[in-house]
């Protein structure tokens, strides 16, 4: 399988500033989802993106998706401590089964 | 919405030893599970699919006589480690598709040892 690569691999932020990670993907995908993994624990649902879909909205989240260009991006605004985590990006090659991207660990500062 | 319990979520076997992870699907039932296995500081890599009545589809380079997977039931997926070393220490996480949501769901890991 032929994982994602997402960018920056490490992030750390002052609170209250806005976070973006991007996730790039090699094939053509029916849809993205974002996780979010604390250290050591499993991972929580963030939000799916499907391949139709340019933009989506949660909170303070914002997931776009380019299928152009193979590309996604997820944005946290007004981060806080609590938003410290590794962050991940996985996609549907059609197979019902998800590779995941390499991942970027954020570390929001109080 | 759709939950999966895994189960253990921590466990600390002796080298040589085998360990069974479980995987149920507490309120749909699922057809389709898969198991990943992870790594310090790394990111999730699939294993193998699990497909309810027949044998489990092993991605490359993933031992299937290391890692038997039995989905016996709609609801139930068991991964074993047999013969565990420490080099099979790791974070096992498996996650299964919930027909009715269009989606998936993923359990909370089992952190395995090998002493």
């Amino acid at each position: 399988s032929q994982q994602g690569e997402e960018d920056p691999q490490a992030l750390s932020i002052q609170e209250g500033e806005n976070a973006t990670m991007n996730c790039s993907y090699k094939t053509s995908i029916n849809n993205l989802q974002w996780y979010r993994q604390n250290s050591g624990r499993g991972l929580v649902h963030l939000i799916l993106i499907r391949s139709n879909e340019r933009e989506k909205h949660s909170g303070r989240l914002r997931v776009t998706l380019d299928t152009s260009k193979k590309s996604s991006s997820l944005l946290i605004t007004a981060s806080r401590a609590a938003d410290t985590a590794s962050y991940f990006c996985a996609t549907d090659e059609g197979t019902y089964k998800y590779i995941f991207g390499t991942g970027t660990r954020l570390k929001v500062l109080a | 919405g759709a939950v999966v319990s895994q189960h253990p979520s921590r466990v600390i076997c002796k080298s040589g030893t085998s360990v069974k992870i479980e995987c149920r699907s507490l309120d749909f039932q699922a057809t389709t599970m898969f198991w990943y296995r992870q790594f310090p500081k790394q990111s999730l890599m699939l294993m193998a699919t699990s497909n309810e009545g027949s044998k489990a589809t092993y991605e490359q380079g993933v031992e299937k006589d290391k890692f038997l997977i039995n989905h016996a039931s709609l609801t139930l997926s068991t991964l074993t480690v047999t013969s565990a070393h420490p080099e099979d220490s790791s974070f096992y996480i498996c996650s299964a598709y919930d027909r009715g949501q269009d989606g998936y769901t993923f359990g909370s890991g089992t952190r395995l040892t090998v002493v």
